[in-house]
């Protein structure tokens, strides 16, 4: 199972590009990488998803270097609602849901 | 809503008993996830089935024991209670496409126990 490492925290201000990197230095061939977004007392929600590169949606944006051992997941101009756990996790088919303690996100005003 | 349904919500019971928390997955999911969130703690795996079969087992007690049914909802059985296993329970279900998986989540079952 691929491992991964995130910052424990971070913290960051209204209308900030936020970026959180994850490392998984053991990500297999065909793993994909999936970010989730946790608030206080909800189960998690998916933000995005990648192979490699560049993957943008709505929300974020996920850049993935070409050796694939880490991602950053980075939301542009963040709001007090933004304010969260994000969690990345490394892997395929079905397996490999084991989230990590995640980086808590304090967006200030 | 993500289309994936727990009951009940809210649960309080007293140590030394059993509960049953149930998850109804989203139509036609057939991956059903269970982990145990305690307060201001992350995601802890439990379970993983597939199906109607066991697929990966995370650090499930011995107390506690899930099983998949043929219509694929799930329950999750929490016998002999402690005042620890107070906590959130979620369950996801996940759809797989090409490859990759997203994961949609219920919005828990918050055991209480006293």
């Amino acid at each position: 199972l691929a491992k991964t490492t995130q910052p424990i925290s971070m913290d960051s201000y209204e209308g900030q590009e936020v970026n959180i990197t994850c490392s998984h230095n053991n990500i297999a061939t065909n793993d994909y990488i999936t970010w989730y977004q946790q608030f206080p007392s909800q189960g998690p929600r998916f933000i995005i998803q990648g192979y490699k590169t560049k993957v943008t949606n709505e929300v974020a944006s996920l850049f993935i270097p070409a050796d694939r051992k880490s991602s950053t997941l980075s939301l542009p101009r963040v709001s007090l609602s933004d304010t969260a756990v994000y969690y990345c996790l490394v892997g395929r088919n079905n397996n490999d849901m084991r989230f990590g303690a995640g980086t808590r996100l304090t967006v200030k005003p | 809503d993500s289309g994936v349904t727990q009951t009940p919500k809210h649960l309080i019971t007293a140590t030394g008993q059993r509960v049953t928390l149930r998850c109804s997955p989203r139509s036609g999911d057939l991956s059903v996830y269970w982990y145990q969130q305690s307060l201001d703690q992350g995601l802890q795996f439990l379970i993983h089935y597939y199906n109607g079969e066991e697929r990966a087992k995370g650090n499930i007690l011995e107390r506690f024991s899930a099983q998949q049914f043929p219509d694929l909802h799930s329950e999750l059985n929490l016998s002999s209670l402690e005042l620890g296993d107070s906590a959130l329970y979620f369950c996801a279900s996940s759809v797989v496409v090409g490859g990759s998986t997203e994961a949609f989540f219920g919005q828990g079952t918050r055991l209480t126990v006293v």
